[in-house]
Formats: C-alpha cells, sequence, structure tokens
C-alpha cells in the first residue's frame, strides 16, 4: 500500500470510448500531479493541482481533462485518444507544491488504446 | 533546456555484485535531486540529495551528488535479485514546479 492508490490497475479503451481514471491519496497532502510513463522514455508530468486549483498543465491534448475535486482526489477524463496514448498513467502527489518534499506515486493505470 | 542523463539504461549483474547507476544533468536553479526505485508500479522514494559530497545510505544502498561536476551516483553493494528494478533519477528546479526524470535505468540481478 503506497498511500496513493489508483483504479483502475488496467484499462483497454477503443478510440472512441469515453473512460475516467481515479486518483485517491491517503496522506493528507495537497498537491496532485497527473504522470505519463512511456517505453523507453522519461516520465512527463501532465497536469498539477495545488490545493485542488490546477497549476500546471503541460500542453496535453484536450482529450485529456483533469478534475480534482478536493486535495485527496484526482481524475483523468478520457476521450478520443490515440493508439500512441496507450502507456502508464501515474498519479503521484506531495506535501505542499514547491515545498521540496519528495512525490509519493501510486501503482499507475496501464492504458491500452485500441 | 532541462536534462537528466542516466546510464548505463540497461545493465544485468549477478547476485552478489556492487553496481553503480550514474545521473549527470542539467538544469537551470538546480534545488534537489531524487532517486527512486520502480519495480512493478509505483516508483517509491530512495534519497533526496540537496549538498555536495554528503552521502546519504539505506542498507546496502547509497548515494551521493556532485554539484561542481553535474552528476549523482547510486551504489547497490551485495546487489540481490530483490533490486532488479528501473531505478529514475529526478530532478528539481526552483524554475517550475514539475521533476525532470530521466529515463531510468533497468537493472537485473541473475541468481
Amino acid at each position: 500500500e503506497t498511500g496513493v492508490t489508483q483504479t483502475p490497475r488496467h484499462l483497454v479503451m477503443g478510440m472512441t470510448n469515453k473512460k475516467s481514471l481515479k486518483c485517491e491519496q491517503h496522506l493528507g497532502h495537497n498537491a496532485m500531479y497527473w504522470y505519463k510513463q512511456s517505453a523507453k522514455k522519461p516520465l512527463e508530468l501532465m497536469f498539477v493541482y495545488n490545493f485542488k486549483e490546477q497549476t500546471e498543465n503541460n500542453s496535453v491534448p484536450s482529450r485529456f481533462s483533469p478534475e480534482c475535486p478536493n486535495s485527496s482526489h484526482l481524475f483523468l477524463h478520457l476521450h478520443t485518444l490515440q493508439p500512441e496514448d496507450s502507456a502508464l498513467y501515474l498519479c503521484a502527489s506531495s506535501q505542499v507544491l514547491g515545498d521540496n518534499s519528495p512525490l509519493h506515486f501510486g501503482n499507475g493505470t496501464r492504458l491500452t488504446v485500441t | 533546456e532541462d536534462k537528466v542523463v542516466q546510464s548505463p539504461l540497461s545493465l544485468v549483474v549477478h547476485e552478489g555484485d556492487t553496481v553503480t547507476l550514474n545521473c549527470s544533468y542539467e538544469v537551470t536553479n538546480f534545488r534537489s535531486l531524487l532517486w527512486y526505485k520502480q519495480e512493478k508500479k509505483a516508483p517509491t522514494f530512495l534519497f533526496m540529495l540537496t549538498s555536495s559530497g554528503i552521502e546519504k545510505k539505506s542498507g546496502r544502498l547509497s548515494s551521493i551528488l556532485d554539484k561542481k561536476e553535474l552528476f549523482s551516483i547510486l551504489n547497490i553493494t551485495a546487489t540481490q535479485t530483490g533490486d532488479s528494478a528501473i531505478y529514475l533519477c529526478a530532478v528539481d528546479s526552483n524554475s517550475g514546479y514539475a521533476l525532470n526524470f530521466g529515463k531510468g535505468t533497468s537493472l537485473l540481478v541473475t541468481p
């Protein structure tokens, strides 16, 4: 148990589907992140939320839509994805944005777009 | 542009060997360097390094930072099969909120 829980663990979706990834953290942290991990590439930051407010959108296509209803929950809504979006999507949290504290990662959702 | 380069990208060793993983970086306004271990899914935090020359140690793992030459090494002594994982290096800077990650070193320890 990492303190950051992601569901589902695996997801297969067609290009016309709409699905959502969920992340919940039980650490009392105030900053939450979505990262994308593709084979042979560095982790790419997608979105950052601090106290439920989005602070960064790293040029992510609009087919990815984040939602942060409170400091403990983070969603990533997916629609009309492309096969190249297949990757491991990792959620992370930290105490406060910019305070130099380490990130705590969830186990990720392995997404396959067919 | 900020850059984090890890080497080697992959490594196979026998149990009991000692390994050294490398991470070099070019970032503006460096703040800290972090090492993570990723086995199956979630990267787990190992070390955070902020000062040069001070070794961080946890069991058989140790790490050190050289801020003049802009690199860090992660040492694992007496490796075990459970050390098999991807080791990620990331650099934090004051320039933004994102950690800059390297591609990782994939370590396989064979019995």
